[in-house]
C-alpha cells in the first residue's frame, strides 16, 4: 500500500525539541522530493520545508528557518523534522507529502504538534 | 512568505457548475504551473491536478483545472454533496525556493 504515516506529535513545552518522522511505504522514497506541510487549528495550509531526493537540497519557509530542521534517511525510507525554539503559533497538525510532478501527490495523515507550557 | 489568492467562499447549487480562482504571479503561478488538492473536514488534502491542467488517474472527469497567466482555475461541473470541502492551490515558487499555498476556498454546494 502506498503511503506516508507521521509520528512524533504530541503536546510540547515551548523549551523541548522533538522530532517528527515520516515513513514511506509501498513505493521507493528515494526517487522523490519530499515537504513538510503544517495547518494550524481551522487554518489554511502552509508549508514548511522541502528536501530534494537525494538530501542534497533542502528548503524552508521564513517562519522556520533557523529552527527546524529537515533530513531523511532513504535506507530507513524515512523522513525527518526537527523542531526547536518552539512557539505557540508553531501549534498544527504537521503532513508529509511527497512530491510527484512538481506537485503534491501523496498526503500522510498527519501528526498533530501542540505546544503549551 | 506571500501566498497565493483565493476567494474565502464560493456558493454554488446541487448540480451546478462552480469555478474557483487561484491568482499569483510570474514566479509561481506563471512559472512552473499550479496544483489544486481538495480537503474534506477532518482528512488530510488529496490531489486533484497538477501541472496546471493534468488530472491524476482516479480523479473524476468533474475535476479541470487550467490557467492563463498568471490566474489558475478549478472547475467543478455537475456538483454533488461529496464536493463540500477546501480546495487549496499551490505553486513552486521560484524567487522564494519554496512551495506557496492559497488561503483555501471553501466550497459550499446549496
Amino acid at each position: 500500500q502506498v503511503q506516508l504515516v507521521e509520528s512524533g506529535g504530541g503536546v510540547v513545552q515551548p523549551g523541548m525539541s522533538p522530532r517528527l518522522s515520516c515513513e514511506a511505504s509501498g513505493f521507493t522514497l528515494s526517487k522523490h522530493a519530499i515537504h513538510w506541510v503544517r495547518q494550524a487549528p481551522g487554518q489554511g495550509l502552509e508549508w514548511v520545508a522541502g528536501i530534494t531526493y537525494d538530501g542534497s537540497n533542502k528548503y524552508y519557509a521564513d517562519s522556520v528557518k533557523g529552527r527546524f530542521t529537515i533530513s531523511r534517511d532513504n535506507s530507513k525510507n524515512t523522513l525527518y523534522l526537527q523542531l526547536s525554539s518552539l512557539r505557540s503559533n508553531d501549534t498544527a497538525l504537521y503532513y508529509c507529502a511527497r512530491e510527484g510532478n512538481g506537485s503534491p501527490d501523496l498526503w500522510g495523515q498527519g501528526t498533530l504538534v501542540t505546544v503549551s507550557s | 512568505q506571500a501566498g497565493l489568492t483565493q476567494p474565502p467562499s464560493v456558493s454554488k447549487g446541487l448540480t451546478q457548475t462552480a469555478t474557483l480562482t487561484c491568482t499569483g504571479n510570474n514566479n509561481n503561478v506563471g512559472y512552473q504551473g499550479v496544483a489544486w488538492v481538495q480537503q474534506h473536514q477532518g482528512h488530510p488534502p488529496k490531489l486533484l491536478s497538477y501541472r496546471n491542467n493534468q488530472r491524476p488517474s482516479g480523479i473524476s472527469e468533474r475535476f479541470s483545472a487550467s490557467r492563463s497567466g498568471n490566474i489558475a482555475s478549478l472547475t467543478i461541473t455537475g456538483l454533488q454533496p461529496d464536493d463540500e470541502a477546501d480546495y487549496f492551490c499551490s505553486a513552486w515558487d521560484s524567487s522564494l525556493s519554496a512551495w506557496v499555498f492559497g488561503g483555501g476556498t471553501k466550497l459550499i454546494v446549496l
